[in-house]
């Protein structure tokens, strides 16, 4: 079947210092998408991207569709400590289906 | 607007016992999805409904899971009988009909079902 293989697994990071995590597919995605997840909560849509080669920025994050489409990477600017979390990249299949990879566990130090 | 609601939030169980979770979508939302996510790992898609018919239950382990959402609102999934592997938090998530662009694709808080 599909699968996301997204790294790094964890990062331990000092605030103020930029993050980048990425994700490759063995097979290619009309949509990738990147989520966060707060302990106990859902995932909650950061960033949606819809076009190979697509630059997308919310904020302090940035995400980019890869051109092969199998791949997309996220980054984080100056982050802080709610940044802490656990990061999820996810490709959407054509009937809406959501192949997610294995999660960034990203800690912040103040 | 309201967010996707579901219950319980926990639940343990013993292994071989039964138990339904509930997932009430957003209003308007013809589609809704269960995933299960087990510990370490994203989340993984068990069963996929557009109004009240299934679109995908490819990856739903059929021996012992169901569901349902015999109005094309609320759903619930039903594990019967449970064993220890299904320890995991289980995520309902609704959406419009599926599409490009933005079509409010919202999770859950989740149910984490342990089973002893």
């Amino acid at each position: 079947g599909q699968q996301l293989n997204q790294s790094p697994q964890s990062m331990f990071i000092q605030e103020g210092e930029d993050v980048s995590m990425n994700c490759t597919s063995s097979s290619i995605f009309n949509t990738w998408l990147w989520y966060k997840q707060d302990p106990g909560e859902g995932p909650v849509l950061l960033i949606a991207l819809y076009k190979a080669g697509e630059l997308t920025s919310n904020g302090r994050l940035t995400a980019q569709f890869g051109i092969t489409r199998k791949d997309s990477f996220l980054n984080i600017s100056a982050s802080i400590p709610s940044d802490v979390g656990i990061y999820f990249c996810a490709g959407r299949s054509n009937t809406g289906k959501l192949i997610f990879g294995q999660g960034t566990t990203l800690q912040v130090k103040p | 607007e309201a967010g996707v609601a579901q219950s319980p939030r926990y639940k343990i169980i013993e292994k071989r016992q039964s138990v339904a979770f509930w997932c009430n979508p957003i209003s308007g939302h013809a589609t809704l999805y269960w995933y299960q996510q087990i510990l370490g790992q994203g989340p993984k898609l068990l069963i996929q409904f557009q109004n009240n018919g299934v679109v995908d239950d490819s990856q739903l382990p059929k021996d012992r899971f169901s569901a349902e959402r015999l109005k094309g609102v609320d759903s619930t999934l039903k594990i019967q009988p449970a064993k220890l592997e299904d320890s995991a938090v289980y995520l309902c998530a609704s959406s419009r009909l599926s599409g490009t662009g933005n079509y409010g694709y919202t999770f859950g808080s989740g149910t984490r079902l342990t089973v002893v």
